[in-house]
């Protein structure tokens, strides 16, 4: 069984480009999470997204943004990059929720992103 | 607020030794707490996820405990080797709606030959 797949591997950009991330969770799973990891820093929770919904967003500005399509792939876009935005982009995907269930989330390779 | 720390923040010891790195946390509701194996570079992989009424469970030479009432877990390894030496992550989900897990910062462990 195929696990949680991105795209790209790397990316560098200048400061004020956009970027679009890419992430194809587990076949099956409906949940699809981005988390950003900075250089040194824990895991920091981006998005939620279940059946095509965003469910849930983290402290993260406006301008980190993302949808979920019917094949439950996903896409994280960030504007106007900045020098801090450089790190580690995970995508996990889970089973779907249950009401106060909380199921394994799988973490793809992740998206190293650095902002020049 | 809800947090979760880990310690020590590092820690490097011989091939073949045991080891265990600590969690505590103060998230609120607590539906179960995680920990994660995260080589350089790579997303994190599970070793083990433990509801509030598990006190311990293991997975090979990773054993990990979990005390709800003083909202503290450790993950103990035993006979480490060198493909241990990664990032150790504890991570506790409130459950509910939002999903949401609270990630600790990770303990950096590196096994020396």
């Amino acid at each position: 069984e195929a696990g949680v797949t991105q795209s790209p591997t790397h990316l560098i950009k200048t400061r004020g480009q956009q970027v679009t991330l890419r992430c194809s969770p587990i076949s099956g799973h409906t949940s699809v999470y981005w988390y950003q990891q900075a250089l040194g820093l824990g895991l920091q929770f981006l998005l939620w997204y279940d059946e095509g919904e965003e469910r849930n967003r983290g402290n993260f500005p406006p301008r980190f943004s993302g949808r979920q399509f019917p094949n439950y792939s996903s896409e994280l876009n960030v504007n106007a990059l900045e020098l801090e935005d450089s790190a580690l982009y995970l995508c996990a995907s889970s089973l779907v929720l249950g009401t106060g269930v909380s199921y394994e989330q799988y973490f793809g390779p992740g998206t190293r992103l650095t902002v020049t | 607020k809800n947090q979760v720390e880990q310690s020590p923040q590092s820690l490097i010891i011989l091939e073949g030794k045991n080891c265990t790195l600590q969690c505590n946390y103060t998230v609120s509701p607590f539906s179960n707490l995680r920990w994660y194996k995260q080589d350089t570079g790579r997303g994190p992989v599970s070793l083990t996820i433990m509801t509030f009424s598990e006190n311990t469970k293991s997975n090979g030479r990773y054993t990990a405990t979990l005390d709800a009432d003083t909202k503290q877990s450790s993950l103990h390894i035993t006979a480490s080797q060198l493909s241990d030496s990664a990032s150790y992550i504890c991570v506790v989900s409130g459950g509910g709606a939002t999903n949401k897990l609270i990630f600790g910062t990770g303990t950096l462990l590196a096994v020396q030959p």
